[in-house]
C-alpha cells in the first residue's frame, strides 16, 4: 500500500522560498506522475505541477516560481516555491496519477497535507 | 483555459435521498479526462470517479458518474451518513483545473 507523507516548515516569511518534501513509502516512482496540489479556503484546489521520469510541467499561473524534483534514492519528491507572498498560504498535498493514451486515471493516492503560512 | 463550474454550491439532503451534483466545463472536453473527488474535513481528497463514469477501486456502486461534452454529473443514489462531504470535479489538461466544489450537507 503506497503512502505519501508531506513535511516542511509550517511558517515561511514573505519573499523567501517555501520548501516541502513528500516521502513515498510502499512503492516506487516508476510509471506515475507525481504532483503537488494546494488548497486555500478562498481559491479551492489548485494544481501546482508534476514530475514524471524527470520531465516537469507546472501550472502557468505559477511558472517561474516553482521547481519540482525527485530524489529516487531517498524516495522523496520535493517542491520549491520562490518569492512567496501571503497568497501562497495553503495546505500543500502531494499526490500521484497514471495516464495512458486512453484515460487519465485520476489522483488516486494523496498525502495527508501540510499547512504552510506565509507571514513575517 | 477551461473553467469548471460546479452546482449547486451547497446541497442539503437527508440520508436515503438521491444526490445529483453538476460540473459544467466552459468548453467541450474529453470524457476520458474528467474525475470526481470527495473531501471530508481535515482529510485529503479521495478519488471517486475517473474517465467521467468509471468507479475507483472499492467505491460503492451507489456512486455513479455520467456526462459528456460540457455537462457532467455525479450521482449518489441513496445517501449514507458518511457521504456528507465536499465534492470536486477535476479535468486533466493544461492546468489540471478543479471545480470550486459542492458541499453536501445533512438536512
Amino acid at each position: 500500500q503506497v503512502q505519501l507523507h508531506e513535511s516542511g516548515p509550517g511558517l515561511v516569511k514573505p519573499s523567501e522560498t517555501l520548501s516541502l518534501t513528500c516521502t513515498v513509502s510502499g512503492g516506487s516512482f516508476a510509471s506515475y506522475y507525481w504532483n503537488w496540489i494546494r488548497q486555500t479556503p478562498g481559491q479551492g484546489l489548485e494544481w501546482i505541477g508534476y514530475i514524471h521520469y524527470g520531465e516537469t510541467s507546472y501550472n502557468p499561473s505559477l511558472r517561474g516560481r516553482v521547481t519540482i524534483s525527485v530524489d529516487a534514492s531517498e524516495n522523496q519528491l520535493s517542491l520549491k516555491v520562490s518569492s512567496v507572498t501571503a497568497a501562497d498560504t495553503a495546505v500543500y498535498y502531494c499526490a500521484r496519477y497514471q495516464r495512458d493514451h486512453y484515460y487519465y486515471y485520476g489522483l488516486d493516492v494523496w498525502g495527508q497535507g501540510t499547512s504552510v503560512t506565509v507571514s513575517s | 483555459e477551461i473553467v469548471l463550474t460546479q452546482s449547486p454550491g451547497t446541497l442539503s439532503l437527508s440520508p436515503g435521498e438521491r444526490a445529483t451534483l453538476s460540473c459544467r466545463a466552459s468548453e467541450s472536453v474529453s470524457n476520458s479526462y474528467l474525475t470526481w473527488y470527495q473531501q471530508k474535513p481535515g482529510q485529503a481528497p479521495r478519488l471517486l470517479i475517473y474517465a467521467s463514469s468509471r468507479r475507483a477501486a472499492g467505491l460503492p456502486d451507489r456512486f455513479s458518474g455520467s456526462g459528456s461534452g460540457t455537462e457532467f454529473t455525479l450521482t449518489i443514489s441513496r445517501l449514507e451518513p458518511e457521504d456528507f462531504a465536499v465534492y470536486f470535479c477535476q479535468l486533466y489538461g493544461y492546468s489540471h483545473t478543479f471545480g470550486q466544489g459542492t458541499k453536501l450537507d445533512i438536512k
